[in-house]
Formats: C-alpha cells, structure tokens, sequence
C-alpha cells in the first residue's frame, strides 16, 4: 500500500529563513504527490501536485517541491519564511487519477520574528 | 464559484447518537471524497462517491455510510457514536479527469467539526 512518512510533527524557522518540510512516500508504483496547507479551522488547500512530468514543481504562495525518486522524497521547500505560512502542512499521495489521498501525519510549521 | 460547502460547521452530540453530515460539490463536480480528520493527525480516506455509486471505501466500520444525491451533493452518516468519532469531517469534490491517465485534483471544503460527548 502506499504511504507517506513526513519528518518532524513541528518547525520552526525565522521569518525571511529557508522552509524545509520533508515527505519522503512508499510506492510500488510511480505515484501522485501532493502538498497541501490547512490554516487553523479550516479545509485543505493544495500547495502543488507532482504528476510524473517535470521533477520539479512549483506551487502557489512560492513553494516548491522536487520528486526525487532516488531517495523516494518529495520534500517541500521555501526560501524564505513569511508569518502568514505559518500552517499546518500536509504530504499526500494516490494510486491513480481519481483515487483516495493517503496522507501524512503534518508538519506544523512555526514563522518567528 | 462558490466551493464545496459543508453543513453544519459544528455539531455537539452524545455518545450512542445518530449524525448527518452533508456536503455540496462545486458546480460541475461529480465526485464526492469523506475524510475523517482526528485531532493532531492527517485526514483519512471514508468513502468515494462518482454518479451515485460507491468508488471506495477505507477502513471504517460499518457505522459509517454515505450517498450521493442526483444533484451530486452527498451525506455523511454515522450511527451509534463513540467518543472517539469526535474529529473533523472533511468533503472534496473532483471534476471529471481531463483526459486518460491525467489527475482530477480533489477540493476540500471547511469542513465539519463533530464532537460527541
């Protein structure tokens, strides 16, 4: 079955710092990728999706994200830090064009001053 | 566009209580997805609905059902609740897939958040 396994339940960065959230996925078949956002008390909204075409794949809000199938990652990156993306942050994946998503466990991530 | 919606935003009930949750896609969306999200945990795949049939269903017991309408909104209901129900309850709709082998991005509503006391 596949899955996603995402580093670290909380980060931390400063304001104007890089944004690293890591995912790494488990496939026995190239797979759909995704990275989805939920501020406090509400739904989900998808970041960026990765659909096996380019490896990298840029988002809205300036995130991006780079399918490395080598080390079976996906992890989500930002080069710097705003307040407002302070978030909870999920990896997800599926089988197939309209199949169910599998997610993550999120990332909390934390913007300081 | 208005969308996906999701009524009530709240609900309180008690333990052994019946609840329906119900959820309207965006215009044009056939397909409705349940989530079940638990506090502090990612959301977890319930049901599938596309034309009113049944797609999937993940690991749920018996307690949890679903249908889709003839003007593709759809209800959650859960019966008998237990404590451990209380979470958010998450619909998204997808529009039909593009063309072959391409992927119909799924839109989450608000959500609705259930305790059960």
């Amino acid at each position: 079955a596949q899955s996603v396994t995402q580093l670290g339940s909380h980060v931390s960065v400063s304001e104007g710092a890089l944004v690293l959230l890591r995912c790494n996925y488990s496939s026995s078949v190239p797979p759909y990728l995704f990275w989805y956002v939920q501020y406090p008390n509400q739904g989900l909204q998808l970041l960026l999706k990765y659909t096996s075409a380019a490896t990298l794949v840029k988002g809205i809000n300036g995130f991006e994200a780079e399918f490395k199938k080598s080390e079976t990652s996906f992890h989500l990156t930002k080069p710097s830090a705003h307040m407002s993306d302070a978030a909870e942050y999920f990896c997800a994946t599926s089988t197939g064009t309209a199949s169910k998503l599998t997610f993550g466990t999120g990332t909390r991530l934390q913007v300081t001053l | 566009d208005a969308g996906v919606t999701q009524s009530p935003t709240h609900l309180i009930k008690t333990r052994g209580q019946h609840v329906t949750l119900r959820c309207s896609p965006i215009s044009g969306h056939k397909s409705v997805s349940w989530y079940q999200q638990v506090l502090g945990q990612g959301p977890q795949f319930i049901f599938q609905y596309y034309e009113k049939e049944e797609r999937g269903r993940g690991n749920f017991p018996d307690r949890f059902s679903a249908r889709q309408f003839p003007n593709y909104s759809s209800e959650l209901n859960v019966n008998a609740l237990l404590l451990g129900d209380s979470a958010l309850y998450l619909c998204a709709s997808s529009p039909p897939a593009p063309g072959p082998g391409s992927y119909n991005e799924q839109f989450f509503g608000p959500g609705t958040r259930l305790t059960v006391l």
